[in-house]
Parts: structure tokens; C-alpha cells; sequence
């Protein structure tokens, strides 16, 4: 299957920093990307679609100035994490399909996130 | 009444045995039955996908989907301790956006 790589796979950060991920699509290009959070033994959530060259969709509860998420190119997109607090501690996952209906959707590694 | 149910489990069988993993959804739009495989600390990995009422198969795994019971299983034959994990449905609409279920954890045991 497709490779999508995340990076860093875990971080630690004081409260009031920044902390940025990224989420690159190996071996295909990517227009869509889409940005989770998984609380432990809990499902997926989506928090965004992020959309090549345009501004990423938020869902519902999801503070965008908070989660900013950049998609520079095909192959990268980002979620940077602002002023973070201890609660924003969780696990992100970005997923990104290869095809238009976003079947066979290929997901990352995660980035565990810790704020102290 | 939630948009997809899945149970947490954990699920403990012996190595070897037929596990059946279930859920049920009530929405008629999803077009699209996955089951993904998610190791400890790991993303989820997809085992397979299917848009049709039927049985898929794919070396021990089978993918069932029942729409008009609105019901997908996945059936794992000769069980091994390496697929203790979580296992995800998920259902994809005409939005391009996944709902995924809560997960069921499972632990085969040597």
C-alpha cells in the first residue's frame, strides 16, 4: 500500500509553545489530507481537511487559530499546534488517499503530544 | 442513536480460533465498509475495504457487509498473537470524510 510518513512520532513541549507536525504522502501525491485526534482507547476524531493550495476545512469545535494547518504541496501538509496546554496532549494522525473518493485512505504513524 | 457501534471489548481468544468483529450503523448513505488494524501508539493500518453486500476475502481476513441489516463483520481465521490489536470499522460517504467506530480490542492468546 501507499507510505504516508508523520513526523516527529512523539514530542514534548512546555505550555505556551508551538509544536509543529508533518504529514507526508511518500510514493503518490496528495490534495486532500485530513488531520486526527485519537484520545486513548478512543476512536478517531477528525479535527480538518486539508486542502492543497487552499485554506483547510475545521470541523465542528475545532479552534483553527489554534490547529493551523498548512498543505504547501501535494506531498506535505502540516498542523502546527499553538500555545499548547496540557490538554491538547493526545495522539494526531493524518490520513491521505489516493483516490478522488478517498477510498483506501493510508494513514501516518501518529504523533504522540505531550504538554507539561 | 449513535452512527455507528462498535463493541470495545477487549476480546481474549486462544491462538488458532475464528474471530468474528462486528458493527452496525445507521446511516444509508455510507457507500463504503472498511476495517482497519491500529497497534499500540501506531496508526491505522487498512485491511481491507469493501463497497458491496457480500462476503470479501483476503488471506484470513473476510469482510462481510449486510446493508440492508446495516451490519459489517470481519472475520479473522487461524488467529495469531500478532494480531492483537485494535480493529477499527469505517465507513466513508459521498463527503470523503471517515466515521470510524470505537474500536475492538483484541488479544489472542499462545
Amino acid at each position: 500500500g501507499a507510505v504516508v510518513s508523520q513526523h516527529p512520532s512523539w514530542v514534548i513541549c512546555k505550555s505556551g509553545t508551538s509544536v509543529k507536525i508533518e504529514c507526508r504522502s511518500l510514493d503518490f501525491q496528495a490534495t486532500t489530507m485530513f488531520w486526527y485526534r485519537q484520545f486513548p482507547k478512543q476512536s478517531l476524531m477528525l479535527m480538518a481537511t486539508s486542502n492543497e493550495g487552499s485554506k483547510a476545512t475545521y470541523e465542528q469545535g475545532v479552534e483553527k487559530d489554534k490547529f493551523l494547518i498548512n498543505h504547501a504541496s501535494l506531498t506535505l501538509s502540516t498542523l502546527t499546534v499553538t500555545s499548547a496546554h496540557p490538554e491538547d496532549s493526545s495522539f494526531y494522525i493524518c490520513s491521505a488517499g489516493q483516490s478522488f473518493m478517498n477510498t483506501e485512505a493510508f494513514f501516518g504513524q501518529g504523533t504522540r503530544l505531550t504538554v507539561v | 442513536q449513535k452512527e455507528v457501534e462498535q463493541d470495545p471489548g477487549p476480546l481474549s481468544v486462544p491462538e488458532g480460533a475464528i474471530v468474528s468483529l462486528n458493527c452496525t450503523y445507521s446511516n444509508s448513505a455510507f457507500q463504503y465498509f472498511m476495517w482497519y488494524r491500529q497497534y499500540s501508539r501506531k496508526g491505522p493500518e487498512l485491511l481491507m475495504y469493501t463497497y458491496s453486500s457480500g462476503n470479501k476475502e483476503d488471506g484470513r481476513f473476510t469482510a462481510q457487509v449486510d446493508k440492508s441489516s446495516k451490519y459489517i463483520s470481519l472475520f479473522i481465521r487461524d488467529s495469531q498473537p500478532s494480531d492483537s490489536a485494535t480493529y477499527l470499522c469505517a465507513f466513508l460517504s459521498g463527503t470523503y470524510k471517515y466515521i470510524f467506530g470505537t474500536g475492538t480490542r483484541l488479544k489472542v492468546l499462545a
